[in-house]
């Protein structure tokens, strides 16, 4: 069973749309992330969340916006898609403290 | 703030030769270090962190990596390569006040056979 899933894989959609990605993590962990990885593999954390509530927000856009209905669940809303969206965008959870993050497999997202 | 550097871009390494992976990092307070490795099209995966302790940790897979405060470095080492091991390497820190694991830039490490 994979213990942290995001789904879609690939995403290909235009410039202007909006378009969710969901994550959810079977492994009973607190915290949960989201990352961007870019064309040079560069990883950037984005938001975080700790048992539903917003703990870390980067200087992401406002067009992204995290939603955690529970604690195992972590999904990204992106509106107004642009073309410097293109990315990889992993999900990864942590149980608490100095615990290795557990990530995702990645959502391959290509704005055209 | 908390940062760590990866100053290669690339590593190549014959089979069977021993890999070392650099990695420097840069804290106000204790460093906790991780590793992770990350394969094509895959998340990344946790290989090993150092916390406190021995300055020499064990990881999976074989790696090790080794904790040197003088020089503020955390290098990741496998005595042995195998071309299963090529794959993107990723030194990380904790930024303990913000909870951020921060990443370096990756090394991507070829083993040839």
């Amino acid at each position: 069973d994979t213990a942290v899933s995001q789904t879609p894989k690939y995403l290909v959609t235009q410039m202007g749309n909006d378009k969710s990605i969901k994550c959810e993590q079977n492994l009973g962990h607190d915290t949960m992330y989201w990352y961007k990885q870019d064309s040079k593999k560069f990883l950037k954390i984005m938001f975080s969340y700790n048992n539903k509530e917003l703990i870390i927000n980067e200087t992401v856009p406002n067009r992204f916006s995290p939603k955690s209905p529970d604690k195992a669940h972590l999904n990204l809303h992106i509106n107004s898609l642009e073309l410097g969206d293109s990315a990889v965008y992993f999900c990864a959870s942590r149980l608490s403290g100095n615990s290795p993050l557990h990530f995702g497999n990645g959502t391959r997202l290509t704005v055209t | 703030a908390q940062s760590v550097a990866q100053p290669e871009d690339q590593v190549n390494v014959a089979e069977g030769n021993p890999l070392t992976v650099k990695c420097t990092y840069s804290v106000s307070g204790n460093p906790y270090l991780f590793w992770y490795v990350q394969y094509p099209n895959r998340g990344l995966q946790f290989l090993l962190k150092y916390i406190t302790g021995d300055n020499l940790v064990k990881g999976s897979y074989g790696f090790e990596a080794e904790f040197n405060k003088s020089q503020t470095s955390f290098h990741l080492k496998k005595p042995s390569a195998l071309v299963s091991d090529s794959a993107l390497y990723f030194c990380a820190v904790r930024d303990y006040n913000t909870d951020k694991l921060i990443f370096g830039t990756g090394t991507r490490l070829q083993v040839f056979p």
